[in-house]
């Protein structure tokens, strides 16, 4: 299994700044998600984080408005830039653990709201 | 495009009334699928997973789910539910040689107690 951590839990922020959410595992992994769940709704992958590459970004999604850092097989972040009111949503950062199991885990998730 | 549809938004039962929620999905190869539960101000949890073999598999909690490819559904059952498991239930699909899940639209079931 993989047991992993988000900070912050939660924040508000003001329109047109920028948060950056870091997501840590206990263990090495080589794919790491990250997604959105927004009110209601349901999650939403944004991008895949390679690590040593450049994250690779679902449709709608771009690495000016989320850039993504993936410095070694254990942490990421996710940058939610010049925000407004719209990304107020659950930032999730999941991860997917190799061999036969190919099982999923997902962080607690950072809860964001823009005012 | 790929999708995977969830019918039921909102299901209420009773303490001990059988459950059964609907998954879809829209995939014409080879996929392994999942059900994840979300209890209230917790993590997604994996609640089971088909990859191959017995169609139906078992999970925690006393939750099955049958995998029928002919209908591309993966429908999650309990025979009798308590008021424990009041959550919001996933449907995930991940089409094999793809690396990402799709996820469902989510049902919130509500167990009276």
């Amino acid at each position: 299994s993989a047991v992993i951590s988000q900070k912050p839990s939660r924040d508000i922020c003001q329109r047109g700044t920028s948060l950056t959410i870091q997501c840590q595992v206990d263990s090495q992994v080589t794919m790491m998600f990250w997604y959105r769940q927004q009110p209601g709704q349901s999650l939403t992958l944004i991008a895949t984080a390679n690590q040593g590459s450049e994250a690779t970004y679902e449709s709608g999604f771009v690495i000016d408005k989320f850039p993504i850092s993936r410095p070694n097989l254990t942490f990421s972040t996710l940058t939610v830039s010049n925000m407004s009111p719209e990304d107020s949503s659950i930032y999730l950062c999941s991860v997917r653990t190799s061999g036969g199991n190919n099982e999923q885990f997902f962080g607690p998730g950072t809860r964001l709201t823009v005012l | 495009a790929q999708s995977v549809s969830q019918h039921n938004h909102h299901v209420i039962l009773s303490e001990a009334a059988s459950l059964e929620l609907g998954c879809n999905y829209s995939y014409g190869g080879t996929v392994n699928l999942f059900w994840y539960v979300q209890y209230p101000g917790q993590h997604l949890q994996l609640l089971l997973k088909y990859f191959s073999g017995d169609p139906l598999v078992k999970g925690i909690k006393g939750f099955e789910a049958e995998f029928i490819k002919s209908k591309f559904s993966f429908n999650l059952r309990k025979p009798s539910v308590q008021w424990s498991d009041t959550a919001e239930y996933f449907c995930a699909v991940n089409p094999l040689r793809r690396s990402k899940i799709i996820f469902g639209s989510g049902t919130r079931l509500s167990i009276r107690p």
